[in-house]
């Protein structure tokens, strides 16, 4: 991804293998959070979002988990797949805050 | 396609060169943004413009100039860079500017200032 040059935590996950993401938010007023993935070469693509009144959102192959409590928000990738290595970002937003984004992990996938 | 262009994918300029970066989205959205992406920071919000109207300027050095003459089209002039400018800028839309409203991301110009 653009990354490169950041020290991004690594996931590898073998083809086929569920893949769990994690991102801790830092602002406990964001209600908005939003999942981006990145391949190299391309801008960040919308994955899914969800608000602060859902604790969870299912997409296709993905969902999200949101835990307010201790401001913990979770990708999971259900069998992973080669074309899901990419650099995964999470992003916060509230009412009167714009769209801060995390620093990223990358994800390998190993077939 | 993604829904939002920018050009050129690659700029190189010399410090006291002037060049202008734009965005152009295709999806009928009202906000558009500049986004900073270098090696070593996460994605950095720079300018937005919600309904043509600049509603935030993230402390950008005057080097970096946005224009948003209507609500699909998006430049970034640039100006007396430095080379530590070097980074992948990025445009996105969003239908508003707002929670619940997603921004969609182009491919970005990679800029290099040598």
């Amino acid at each position: 991804g653009e990354s490169v040059g950041l020290h991004l935590p690594t996931l590898s996950v073998q083809e086929g293998d569920n893949s769990i993401i994690n991102c801790a938010y830092s602002n406990s007023a964001s209600d908005y959070f939003i999942w981006y993935k990145q391949e190299s070469g391309k801008g960040p693509q919308f994955i899914i979002d969800i608000r602060s009144n859902m604790d969870k959102r299912q997409g296709q192959r993905v969902t999200v988990l949101l835990n307010k409590t201790v401001k913990h928000l979770s990708l999971q990738i259900a069998a992973t797949q080669p074309g899901d290595s990419a650099v995964y970002f999470c992003a916060e937003a509230g009412e009167n805050t714009p769209l801060v984004f995390g620093k990223g992990t990358r994800l390998s996938v190993i077939a | 396609e993604t829904g939002v262009t920018q050009t050129p994918r690659h700029l190189v300029m010399g410090m006291t060169n002037k060049k202008s970066l734009k965005c152009e989205q295709h999806l009928g959205h009202n906000a558009m943004y500049w986004y900073k992406q270098s090696a070593k920071k996460p994605l950095e919000l720079m300018f937005v413009y919600n309904f043509k109207e600049q509603t935030e300027n993230n402390s950008v050095p005057s080097r970096f100039s946005p224009e948003c003459p209507n609500s699909s089209h998006l430049f970034l002039h640039l100006h007396t860079l430095q080379p530590e400018d070097s980074a992948l800028y990025l445009c996105a839309s969003s239908q508003v500017r707002g929670v619940g409203s997603p921004l969609h991301f182009g491919n970005g110009t990679r800029l290099t200032v040598t």
